[in-house]
């Protein structure tokens, strides 16, 4: 079993609608959680950023951790086109021996249609 | 700033043939790290380094080597490229080896092993 389970889609949805993405993950330890939206044939770029348990909103996004049911959350409001991409969530456990490694789930691929 | 580079972006090998995928950033940054991304994986660690002359391995290690004789470049060497190694390689850095600092990554080398 992963560490960190991400469904791989594809999420279509059209213009203006909420997406909405998830994560779970088996490891209590980790304290910062991440979402990276890569485009196709580039790297991953960070998108939303959290600590421990909680929401954060920026923008038309909106990230939710809830460390009790070791579940993550981003939402994407008045979703564009523009937004289609690949989101992956990622971790980092707050240990200092194991320095920034990222633990990444496998990537939801969203497909905002006009 | 050009941020994190990879060289080259594309790469055909054959089998047991050795090369070396480039990686540099202008930014000073302390931790590098070198991912590879799989269908369906995610991105997954393969060595990360602390700082110049220090390395350790992340979690899918066998078959590359690492060093980092600078701070700004931190290479990845195929030491005898098996067809298992056809993949995605991204190279990432952040300015402190603290869990949780930003990672900025760079395009990717896609290879092939024939």
């Amino acid at each position: 079993q992963k560490e960190v389970e991400q469904d791989p889609g594809p999420l279509s949805v059209p213009e203006g609608a909420i997406v909405s993405l998830n994560c779970t993950y088996s490891n209590s330890a980790f304290q910062y959680f991440m979402w990276y939206r890569q485009y196709s044939r580039k790297g991953p770029e960070l998108l939303m950023y959290t600590y421990s348990s909680g929401n954060k909103e920026d923008g038309r996004f909106t990230a939710q951790v809830d460390k009790s049911s070791k579940y993550i959350s981003l939402f994407i409001r008045d979703s564009q086109p523009s937004d289609s991409a690949t989101y992956l969530c990622a971790m980092t456990l707050m240990i200092k021996a194991a320095g920034n490694k990222l633990t990444f789930g496998g990537g939801t691929r969203v497909l905002v249609k006009p | 700033n050009a941020g994190v580079t990879q060289t080259p972006k594309f790469q055909v090998l054959k089998t047991g043939q050795s090369m070396t995928l480039q990686c540099a950033q202008d930014m000073n940054h302390e931790y590098m790290s070198w991912y590879r991304q799989d269908p369906g994986m995610g991105l997954r660690l393969i060595h990360y380094s602390v700082g110049a002359g220090i390395t350790d391995q992340g979690e899918v290690p066998n078959g590359y080597n690492v060093s980092r004789s600078t701070t700004e470049d931190f290479p990845l060497r195929l030491l005898s490229a098996a067809p298992s190694q056809t993949s995605v390689y991204f190279c990432a850095s952040s300015y402190s080896t603290n869990s949780g600092d930003t990672q900025y990554f760079g395009p990717g080398t896609r290879l092939t092993v024939l």
